[in-house]
């Protein structure tokens, strides 16, 4: 079953502004990563932070991670029409395998 | 690297018929998996494999569904016989041992009538 619940399930914002998407988890994990999906395409894996992390960089993007609430959150700062995609978080336990949230519909309105 | 191949792209099938997707990997990378998504469930993990052996089915959801990976570098997935509910987008994706992340392939849609 999946593990991780991205909240808001869409959110619309105009370009150029920050977009905060945040990501529950339920069991404790080894990693969790973040995906972006564009519409009729695969997911395209964005960044990956393991839990003894609490915050990683790269580009615009700025992710979160606090295991004690067991929760992420992405950020994306000076957001473009070309980060219109679905995002998705993916957590991965001891096993080898990932469990998708159902993640988070962004639109950026140029 | 041409990155995880899927074939094909699109697929529509009567209901009652056999459906096989087909699988290229990433060489090198040890681990496959396959994934199906539609609407209503998301992402749901079938079956993955991990040096051609699978290790976890528990979410193939019925003895319609069927997986094999006789090498490194092919996998295929069966249905068998096709029913409309499997309507979906099936992706592939594979990654090396490690914190890596997957790498997905273009997925197949698949649509039975």
């Amino acid at each position: 079953s999946q593990q991780g619940e991205e909240d808001p399930q869409a959110l619309s914002i105009q370009e150029g502004e920050n977009a905060t998407m945040n990501c529950s988890y339920k069991t404790s994990i080894n990693n969790l990563q973040w995906y972006r999906q564009n519409s009729g395409r695969g997911l395209v894996h964005l960044i990956l932070i393991r839990s003894n992390e609490r915050e990683k960089h790269s580009g615009r993007l700025r992710v979160t991670l606090d295991t004690s609430k067991k929760s992420s959150s992405l950020l994306i700062t000076a957001s473009r029409a070309a980060d219109t995609a679905s995002y998705f978080c993916a957590t991965a336990n001891t096993g080898n395998q990932f469990y998708f949230g159902t993640g988070t519909s962004l639109t950026v309105i140029p | 690297d041409a990155g995880v191949i899927q074939s094909p792209r699109h697929e529509v099938t009567e209901m009652g018929q056999e459906v096989t997707l087909r699988c290229k990997p990433i060489s090198g990378h040890n681990s496959l998996f396959w994934y199906r998504q539609t609407m209503m469930r998301g992402l749901e993990l079938l079956i993955y494999f991990n040096n051609n052996v699978p290790i976890d089915d528990s979410g193939m959801p019925e003895d319609r569904f069927s997986a094999k990976m006789p090498n490194a570098s092919f996998s295929t997935l069966k249905i068998q016989p096709s029913e409309p509910r499997d309507s979906a987008v099936y992706f592939c994706a594979s990654r090396p041992t490690g914190n890596y992340g997957y790498t997905f392939g273009s997925g197949t849609r698949l649509t039975v009538v």
